[in-house]
């Protein structure tokens, strides 16, 4: 296990339609992170996990978002009733709790709603 | 909330040496790191300061005022493979999340 990785990397979908993404943090990681990134922009938390508790969430993420991690291994983070607003890149990052606690970052998922 | 600030873009030549600066305004500060993000790909770590003063890595070097709430990043000896933009982000006491700027888009000509 080299790095965090994402799936799919591409998302096109139509408004109104439900989406969901896949991430697997680096194997001994206990903490994951999702964030999205709009163009210009930096990445903007959204919610984490540490094992398979959400402990804190953003007022960013809506009541059409929602975010698991069952096992605390992988997680997916769901969007349901996309809008165009939507289209970004999500980003999910691990971590282990101890030290500096560096973030390291899966390649994303972008989706484009249209 | 955390309030940080970055200059949005700068141009060097190849060789050369740029700094790019960040301050910032938090409460509860508990380190400041820099990304490398290139377009279209993740953000990959470059470095992290918790204590003031400079780290030095290869090419490139941070280096961390916490009573001004300011970073700057430099790197050496610019290649054409450093174009990519610079995103720095500080953690604060108790939340984990990272508070992230905009990110200053380097770019580097020949």
């Amino acid at each position: 296990d080299t790095g965090v990785s994402q799936d799919p990397r591409h998302k096109i979908t139509k408004r109104g339609q439900n989406v969901t993404f896949r991430c697997d943090p680096i194997s001994e990681h206990n903490r994951l992170y999702w964030y999205r990134q709009t163009l210009g922009q930096g990445p903007e938390f959204l919610t984490y996990f540490q094992n398979e508790a959400q402990l804190e969430k953003s007022r960013l993420l809506s009541d059409r978002f929602s975010a698991e991690r069952p096992k605390g291994s992988f997680s997916t983070l769901e969007i349901q009733r996309t809008e165009q607003g939507d289209s970004a890149m999500y980003l999910c990052a691990s971590s282990y709790s101890a030290g500096a606690e560096t973030q390291y970052f899966g390649p994303g998922t972008r989706l484009l709603v249209l | 909330g955390q309030n940080i600030d970055q200059p949005t873009e700068m141009t060097a030549t190849e060789g050369a040496i740029v700094q790019i600066n960040c301050t910032y305004q938090t409460s509860g500060f508990n380190g400041l790191f820099w990304y490398q993000q290139h377009a279209g790909e993740a953000p990959t770590f470059l470095s992290y300061n918790v204590l003031d003063g400079l780290e030095e890595k290869g090419r490139f070097s941070s280096f961390l005022s916490r009573s001004k709430g300011y970073s700057y990043l430099l790197l050496k000896e610019l290649q054409m493979k450093d174009s990519a933009s610079y995103l720095c982000a500080v953690i604060i006491y108790g939340n984990n999340r990272l508070a992230f700027g905009k990110g200053n888009q380097v770019v580097v000509i020949p």
